[in-house]
């Protein structure tokens, strides 16, 4: 059972413009929302997170939006650039879990130059 | 700092052979974490731990096993490896919980079991 859903798969966008990358989940406990971004033949590493408190998140090219009612959060690339072209991981942990992490499935992204 | 390391990068085992992967973090992280990657499916939770001397089961524990001997150190082992255990395996640390908590991840060993 996926804790976190993430849409799209795959996501193909040209130099300059936005990418949207989407993630719902159930639990209402989880209380801290990572994105991840993973290179090919790399870990992944933490972009950018949010908690519940704050409807949004800013950090560059990098937002996060967060809609606690309809427990979904997304992330934003403002002005994408093809070395932007990687997998990225939506995340979910809860506190009283020791910091396990339930990740999305990942969405592929393609800048196009 | 090195950050999270692991060893091997790649490694290829027969079905039924044993081995270990290995894991080591030098920012004196009590937090660590051991995941698989598959195609397509995100990164399963393995095995977890929150200190020397203490683990616990994730997503996905069966056919594996950790100790936690060290700070340092997160060894995860593999019995009588299967095909269904050929992935990726990242090991990860974490820093302290709070607004900026952060999981840091290893460049991942590929794991081929045939």
């Amino acid at each position: 059972q996926q804790q976190v859903k993430q849409s799209p798969q795959s996501l193909i966008v040209q130099k300059g413009g936005i990418s949207i990358i989407n993630c719902a989940y159930e639990n209402t406990a989880f209380d801290y929302f990572p994105w991840y971004q993973q290179f090919p033949g790399k870990g992944p590493a933490l972009l950018i997170a949010i908690r519940p408190d704050v409807s949004e998140k800013k950090e560059g090219r990098f937002t996060i939006s967060f809609n606690k009612s309809a427990k979904q959060f997304s992330l934003h690339i403002m002005d994408s650039q093809p070395g932007d072209s990687a997998t990225y991981f939506c995340a979910a942990s809860k506190g009283s879990t020791l910091g396990r992490l339930y990740f999305g499935r990942g969405t592929q992204l393609t800048v196009w130059p | 700092n090195a950050g999270v390391t692991q060893t091997p990068k790649f490694r290829i085992l027969k079905i039924g052979q044993s081995m270990t992967l290995q894991c080591t973090q030098d920012m004196n992280h009590n937090y660590m974490y051991w995941y698989r990657q598959d195609p397509g499916m995100g990164l399963k939770l393995i095995y977890y731990s929150v200190g020397a001397g203490i683990t616990d089961k994730g997503e996905v524990p069966n056919g594996y096993n950790v100790s936690r001997s060290t700070t340092e150190d997160f060894p995860l082992r593999l019995e009588l490896a299967a095909p269904s255990q050929t992935s990726v395996y990242f090991c990860a640390s974490r820093t302290p919980a709070g607004a900026q908590e952060t999981q840091y991840f290893g460049p991942g060993t590929r794991l081929l079991v045939l």
